[in-house]
């Protein structure tokens, strides 16, 4: 069964902050996604990767599937980045789903 | 697209009763999962459908059952609900494997069993 570990668990910033979050997992995977939940509690996927970087307006994601380690990037943060920024990756094992990190909850002051 | 609508929105059950949870997607998608999310932890997987007529278990199944007759709507049925059942319950649906697809998730069902 794969292990998701995210840090921080909880990040507060000023706005305009370069902010990092990170997951690492323990066993090999074919994609990772990176999720946000807004309070409220709606689930919107931002990315989902498998090598290398993709990048999305201000955010950018990268994944070392050697090193089994996961980075989510918020360039020129903005108080409505403020949310809780979720990893999660293929269950496999034969099945199908996500198993998910517990989520890293940003405050973006203004 | 509606994309994926769950109902109710929120449910207080008592102990014992029993109470489908409603799930439907509109993006012809073959894929449909339902997770539950616990305060401070992951959300989980509880059941996974890869079509109509083939249901699987997931990470936590146990007193739950789900039934695909359509692709569309993939319902999670609690017989004799207990407090450990409390929790927020989502929906999610993808075009195939999560291994290759994004997942789509439904606004979630806040349930509360006392």
């Amino acid at each position: 069964k794969n292990e998701v570990e995210q840090s921080p668990q909880n990040l507060t910033a000023q706005e305009g902050e370069f902010i990092t979050i990170n997951c690492s997992y323990s066993v090999g995977i074919s994609a990772l996604h990176w999720l946000q939940q807004h309070p409220g509690g709606g689930i919107v996927s931002l990315f989902m990767l498998s090598s290398g970087k993709k990048k999305h307006g201000r955010l950018i994601a990268t994944i070392n599937i050697q090193e089994k380690h996961s980075s989510l990037h918020i360039t020129a943060s903005h108080p409505r980045d403020s949310a809780v920024y979720i990893c999660a990756v293929t269950s496999g094992g034969g099945a199908d789903g996500l198993t998910f990190g517990k989520g890293t909850h940003l405050i973006i002051q203004p | 697209n509606a994309g994926v609508t769950q109902t109710p929105k929120f449910r207080i059950l008592k102990i014992g009763q029993s109470m489908t949870l409603q799930c439907a997607q509109d993006m012809n998608h073959n894929y449909m999962y339902w997770y539950r999310q616990d305060p401070g932890m992951g959300l989980k997987l509880i059941y996974y459908s890869v079509g109509a007529g083939i249901t699987d278990k997931g990470e936590v199944p146990n007193g739950y059952n789900v039934s695909r007759s359509t692709t569309e709507d993939f319902p999670l049925r609690l017989e004799l609900a207990a407090p450990s059942q409390t929790s927020v319950y989502f929906c999610a649906s993808n075009k195939g494997p999560t291994g290759a697809y994004e997942q789509y998730f439904g606004p979630g069902t806040r349930l509360t069993v006392t």
